[in-house]
């Protein structure tokens, strides 16, 4: 069974950091993209961004040069640093396997909330 | 960037009634395109992929079909446990686009 776990959402303030991490289980991790997706409260779905198996990396225009991914194939486990938080990042951060072939698969969520 | 117009954007259906929710892409898709869903406080549960796959562990009343720009998502018997939020998304290029979402409630 393949399970993605996230971690390291919590409270922020405005102009902080954090990094949220997944760790994947019963996945070929390092063959797929990986990609992190987030949920404003009440709000639809918005792609934040994704890495290939090999590195390359893919953002958003709202949150380039503020956030980045990253993944550690010999660890299973994707990574977003987010820096320079604002209260519009305000959400549920998921880890997803949402592109490439074969079966799709979500974390749980984890919640980052940016405010004072 | 691929623009995805999901319709209605809410239904109300009974159980036992089939249904279909439509998903049109601004542009084509090559088939890489997927069906999720979603109830309140939960994270999405995937559905559908490439169009027409059906998800691993998936009952067979969902079905996905289209080609191109436009596709469907149909529940073939919709019961209790099927009323939630779907989406579908894109996957052909950067950046990952969904739809708005259908909420399909009880009627």
């Amino acid at each position: 069974e393949v399970q993605l776990l996230e971690s390291g959402g919590g409270l922020v303030q405005p102009g902080g950091s954090l990094r949220l991490s997944c760790t994947a289980t019963g996945l070929s991790f390092g063959r797929y993209a990986m990609s992190w997706v987030r949920q404003a409260p009440g709000k639809g779905l918005e792609w934040v961004s994704a890495i290939s198996g090999a590195g390359t990396t893919y953002y958003a225009d709202s949150v380039k040069d503020r956030f980045t991914i990253s993944r550690d194939n010999s660890k299973n486990t994707l990574y977003l640093q987010m820096n320079s938080l604002r209260a519009e990042d305000t959400a549920v951060y998921y880890c997803a396997k949402i592109s490439g072939p074969y079966d799709h698969y979500w974390g749980q969520g984890t919640l980052v909330t940016v405010s004072s | 960037d691929i623009q995805m117009t999901q319709s209605p954007s809410s239904l109300s259906a009974s159980v036992g009634d089939r249904v279909t929710i439509t998903c049109r892409a601004s542009q084509g898709t090559n088939n890489y395109l997927a069906w999720f869903q979603q109830k309140p406080g939960k994270a999405p549960k995937s559905l559908i992929y490439a169009a027409s796959s059906l998800q691993s562990g998936v009952p067979s009343k969902f079905s996905g079909s289209g080609s191109g720009t436009d596709f469907t998502l149909t529940i073939s018997s919709l019961q209790p446990e099927d009323f939630a939020t779907y989406y579908c998304q894109q996957y052909n290029s950067y950046p990952l686009t969904f739809g708005g979402g259908t909420k399909v409630e009880i009627k």
